[in-house]
C-alpha cells in the first residue's frame, strides 16, 4: 500500500503556544488529505479535508482558526495547533487518499502525539 | 443513528476460530467500503476494501457486501493473539468523498 508519514510523531509544547505537524505523501501524490483527531479509548474525529492548491474544508464544530491547514504541494498537508491548550492534547492523525488506486483508498500517516501542558 | 454502525465489543474469541465483524451503513447510495485494523496507540492500517457485492478473501481475511441489507463484514480465519485490536468499518459515497468511520469493535484473540 501507499506510504504517508507524519512529523513529528510526538511532541510537548506549553500552553499558549503553536505546533506545527507535518503529513506527506511519500510514493504518490494526493490531492485530497483528511485531519483526524483520536482521544483515549474514543473513536476518530475527522476535523478537515485538505484540498491541494485550495482552502480546507472544516468539519462542524472545528474551528479553522485555531486549526490552520496548509496543503501547499501535492505531497504535503500541514496541521498548524494554534495557541494551543491541554484539552488539545490527542492523537493528530492525516490520511491520505491515492488517486492511483481508484482514488478510493485512503492511507493513513503515523499520528502525532501531542501534550499541552 | 449513526450512519455507520459497528458493535462496540469487546469480541472475544479462542485462538485459531473464526472472528466475525459486522457493519451496517444507513446511507444506500454509498460505493465503497473498507476495514481498518487499528493496534492500541496506533494509527488504523488498511486490510480489505470491496466495492461489489459478494465476498473478498484476502489471505485469512474475507469482506462480505451486502448493498441491499446495507451490511458489510469482516471474518478473519484461523485467528491469532496478533490480530487482537480494534477493527474500524468505513463507508464512501463517492470517490472523491470522505469516508465515514464507525466507531470500531475491539477484539480479543486469547491463546
Amino acid at each position: 500500500g501507499a506510504v504517508v508519514s507524519q512529523h513529528p510523531s510526538w511532541v510537548i509544547c506549553k500552553s499558549g503556544t503553536s505546533v506545527k505537524i507535518e503529513c506527506r505523501s511519500l510514493d504518490f501524490q494526493a490531492t485530497t488529505m483528511f485531519w483526524y483527531r483520536q482521544f483515549p479509548k474514543q473513536s476518530l474525529m475527522l476535523m478537515a479535508t485538505s484540498n491541494e492548491g485550495s482552502k480546507a474544508t472544516y468539519e462542524q464544530g472545528v474551528e479553522k482558526d485555531k486549526f490552520l491547514i496548509n496543503h501547499a504541494s501535492l505531497t504535503l498537508s500541514t496541521l498548524t495547533v494554534t495557541s494551543a491548550h491541554p484539552e488539545d492534547s490527542s492523537f493528530y492523525i492525516c490520511s491520505a487518499r491515492d488517486p492511483g488506486q481508484g482514488g478510493n483508498e485512503q492511507y493513513f500517516g503515523p499520528g502525532t502525539r501531542l501534550t499541552v501542558t | 443513528q449513526k450512519e455507520v454502525e459497528q458493535n462496540s465489543g469487546p469480541l472475544s474469541v479462542p485462538e485459531g476460530a473464526i472472528a466475525s465483524l459486522n457493519c451496517t451503513y444507513s446511507d444506500r447510495g454509498s460505493q465503497s467500503f473498507f476495514w481498518y485494523r487499528q493496534y492500541s496507540g496506533k494509527s488504523p492500517e488498511l486490510i480489505m476494501s470491496i466495492y461489489s457485492n459478494g465476498d473478498k478473501e484476502d489471505g485469512r481475511f474475507t469482506a462480505q457486501l451486502n448493498k441491499a441489507s446495507q451490511y458489510v463484514s469482516l471474518l478473519i480465519r484461523d485467528s491469532q493473539p496478533s490480530d487482537s485490536a480494534t477493527y474500524l468499518c468505513a463507508v464512501k459515497y463517492t470517490n472523491a468523498g470522505k469516508s465515514t468511520f464507525g466507531d470500531g469493535t475491539t477484539l480479543t484473540v486469547k491463546p
